[in-house]
């Protein structure tokens, strides 16, 4: 069991849905993640949010948006994907940004683009 | 680009140690080194972390060299449940001053009956 909870856990959507990717946790953690993994390769950071405010974006193309409405809460828009978008998001937090405690990791959702 | 370099795959023995070796010969002296492991279709899952201490806990300990430039995790008496890719990653400061994640390739430890 993984205290950072990601739904849906699988999703299937075409190339002109509109779709988001929920993100929660109850740690108290003030910085959380979202990676993406491509199969048999490691995750691939894609935004930091610390405080709620977003402080890394790893050049994500700009159909992918993310947002933090809460501490609690971390969503993931997406619009207009693309095949090779077809991944496995991760989500994680931290107790803070600088903090040297380790990031928790969801499970993930599994995204497929038709 | 990683910064570091692990052996591709691994087997086992059940009931003996695993040793798992990572290579991180450009570490800075203020990062520190934290290992993961992802069983298939689940997130990773942290395992330990240090900067030049050894570390001990309830899942494994954790080795780094004098010059910090390898460190190595010891699964003491590995399961057949412990089968995953285990991730060795560093944690280098950006230009904004904060701190991501840079996963290597990660070793594929496979244990055996």
């Amino acid at each position: 069991d993984t205290e950072v909870t990601q739904t849906p856990k699988h999703l299937v959507m075409g190339m002109t849905n509109k779709k988001s990717l929920k993100c929660e946790q109850h740690m108290g953690h003030r910085a959380m993640y979202w990676y993406k993994q491509k199969a048999k390769k490691p995750p691939e950071l894609m935004f930091v949010y610390s405080y709620e405010k977003l402080s890394i974006n790893e050049s994500v193309p700009s159909r992918f948006s993310p947002e933090c409405p809460n501490s609690s809460l971390l969503n993931l828009h997406l619009h207009a994907l693309q095949p090779e978008d077809s991944a496995l998001y991760l989500c994680a937090s931290s107790l803070g940004q600088g903090n040297v405690q380790p990031q928790h990791f969801g499970d993930g959702t599994r995204l497929s683009i038709l | 680009d990683a910064k570091t370099t692990q052996p591709t795959s691994m087997d086992c023995a059940e009931g003996r140690a695993a040793n798992l070796p990572c290579n991180h010969s450009t570490i800075s002296g203020n990062e520190y080194v934290y290992w993961y492991r992802q069983i298939h279709s689940q997130g990773p899952q942290y395992i330990i972390h240090g900067l030049k201490n050894n570390e001990t806990n309830e899942m494994a300990s954790l080795i780094i060299t004098e010059d910090r430039k390898s460190s190595t995790l010891i699964l003491p008496h590995a399961t057949l449940r412990d089968t995953a890719v285990y991730y060795c990653i560093v944690r280098p400061p950006t230009t904004s001053g904060t701190y991501k994640y840079i996963f290597g390739t990660g070793t594929r430890l496979k244990v055996l009956a």
